[in-house]
């Protein structure tokens, strides 16, 4: 149990288009998914944490208007990188949290390359 | 500001072997750590946990150990396989502010057969 799939898996863009990224949990619902950011050889970084049917709640120096993020249902949420550039290029990872559960399980991850 | 470090970018441990991977925190108020392992291009795979009010989880393989007057937590790998050999991230929380992790630099764990 406790799977979280990621879609899609790699994407490569050119410079000022946008780009959607889909996590699900499988299995369980989620009222809370995260968003997390990793450049290479770096550790994890939270973006943001995603409620479903409200708002989210960004970290300190992550662009709200350029990272969308809509968790429209308790098994889905969408990170949409707007206007992408080459610094967005990085791997995304969402995670979430069944129901009473503390530990998080994580998506395999999005590799985005923007040309 | 780096609240969760992991002091040891690598590790090689001889397959059998114990392997022991440190994890040091500097914010006092996380009440939950956990351990994760990742490949690279994928997402962590979660392996073990602990709450702030115990010292000691075990399962199977995979033991984590804490030590909260020293801000410490370690993980323990016996007998280390060669399919262990990954990333290994601990992550700490604070189950109050809505389970944000805030994760630790990695450290990359090689086990020679």
């Amino acid at each position: 149990g406790a799977v979280v799939s990621q879609h899609p898996s790699r994407v490569i863009c050119k410079s000022g288009t946008s780009v959607k990224i889909e996590c699900r949990s499988l299995d369980f619902q989620a009222t809370t998914m995260f968003w997390y950011r990793q450049f290479p050889k770096q550790s994890l970084m939270l973006m943001a944490t995603s409620n479903e049917g409200s708002k989210a709640t960004y970290e300190q120096g992550v662009e709200k208007d350029k990272f969308l993020i809509n968790h429209a249902s308790l098994t889905l949420s969408t990170l949409t990188v707007t206007s992408a550039h080459p610094e967005d290029s990085s791997f995304y990872i969402c995670s979430a949290r069944p129901g009473f559960q503390e530990t998080q399980y994580f998506g395999p991850g999005t590799r985005l390359l923007v040309l | 500001d780096q609240q969760v470090k992991q002091n040891s970018p690598s590790l090689s441990v001889q397959e059998g072997r114990i392997s022991i991977l440190n994890c040091d925190y500097t914010n006092s108020m996380f009440d939950y750590f956990l351990w994760y392992k990742k490949y690279p291009a994928e997402g962590p795979t979660f392996l073990i946990s602990i709450s702030s009010i115990k010292d000691k989880n075990e399962d199977g393989r995979f033991t984590v150990f804490l030590n909260k007057s020293a801000k410490h937590l370690s993980l323990h790998i016996v007998p280390s396989q060669p399919g262990d050999s990954a990333v290994y991230f601990c992550a700490a929380s604070l189950l109050s502010s809505g389970d944000k992790l805030t994760f630790g630099t990695g450290t990359r764990l090689a086990v020679r057969p």
